[in-house]
């Protein structure tokens, strides 16, 4: 299916457990985004990517690592998770022109 | 200070009300704006650009000024379904690369 899609929808881990969470899109774009939600804070950006292999910080990147080795996929590693990593987790994508971003559907992780 | 600053909200209006969000940002250098709406920590979908001269859709119009770093959308004829979360971004572009900057949100409840 075209699209972006994120996986798991639903996550619980314990604290110091690294967990993955996953992107995928396919339509090539070139920029994607990863982006916690939090009450009172709206989306704040963790790490974007420019391309595959280019990766910067975004305002929120600390217990975060990102890697880009394919186009379509953009997976987010929280190392070792605490509970105030416990967010919706959102990643988009767009293609550095139009600058419309697509969202997949959010991961609601809880660390407990 | 944040790039991206909202009221919050919510606004509780009547149908067929007039209301009007206001978002300002801090980076002069930001290139371009948008608004999008969220419903119930749904992902967030496009609903229009904003450019200089100002834009209408339907009921919606969003309008920039960039000398007051200055984004509005007033939404006439307000409906049910028009409850949901509002959100400015912006679009930095920095050292070639484009990030999106999101506000918090403006929360909107429109009553029978």
């Amino acid at each position: 299916d075209a699209g972006i899609t994120q996986s798991p929808r639903y996550k619980i881990t314990e604290t110091g457990r690294q967990v993955t969470l996953m992107c995928h899109q396919t339509w090539s774009h070139s920029y994607m985004f990863w982006y916690r939600q939090d009450l009172g804070h709206g989306l704040r950006l963790i790490y974007y990517s420019a391309a595959a292999d280019i990766t910067d910080k975004g305002e929120v990147p600390d217990g975060y690592v990102v890697s880009r080795s394919k186009t379509e996929n953009f997976p987010l590693t929280l190392e070792s998770a605490t509970r105030s990593q416990t967010s919706v987790y959102f990643c988009a994508s767009h293609d550095g022109m139009s600058t419309e971003a697509f969202f997949g559907q959010g991961t609601r992780l809880t660390v407990v | 200070r944040k790039e991206v600053e909202q009221d919050p909200g919510p606004f509780n209006v009547p149908e067929g009300a007039t209301v009007a969000f206001n978002c300002t940002y801090s980076n002069s250098a930001s290139q371009s704006f948008f608004w999008y709406r969220q419903d119930c920590r749904k992902e967030p979908k496009l609903l229009m650009s904003v450019y200089s001269s100002g834009n209408e859709d339907g009921r919606f119009t969003a309008q920039l000024n960039r000398a007051s770093q200055y984004i509005s959308l007033l939404i006439r004829d307000s409906k049910l379904s028009d409850s949901a979360t509002y959100l400015c971004v912006v679009n930095l572009e920095n050292t070639g690369f484009q990030k999106l900057v999101f506000g918090t949100g403006t929360r909107l409840l429109v009553s029978p």
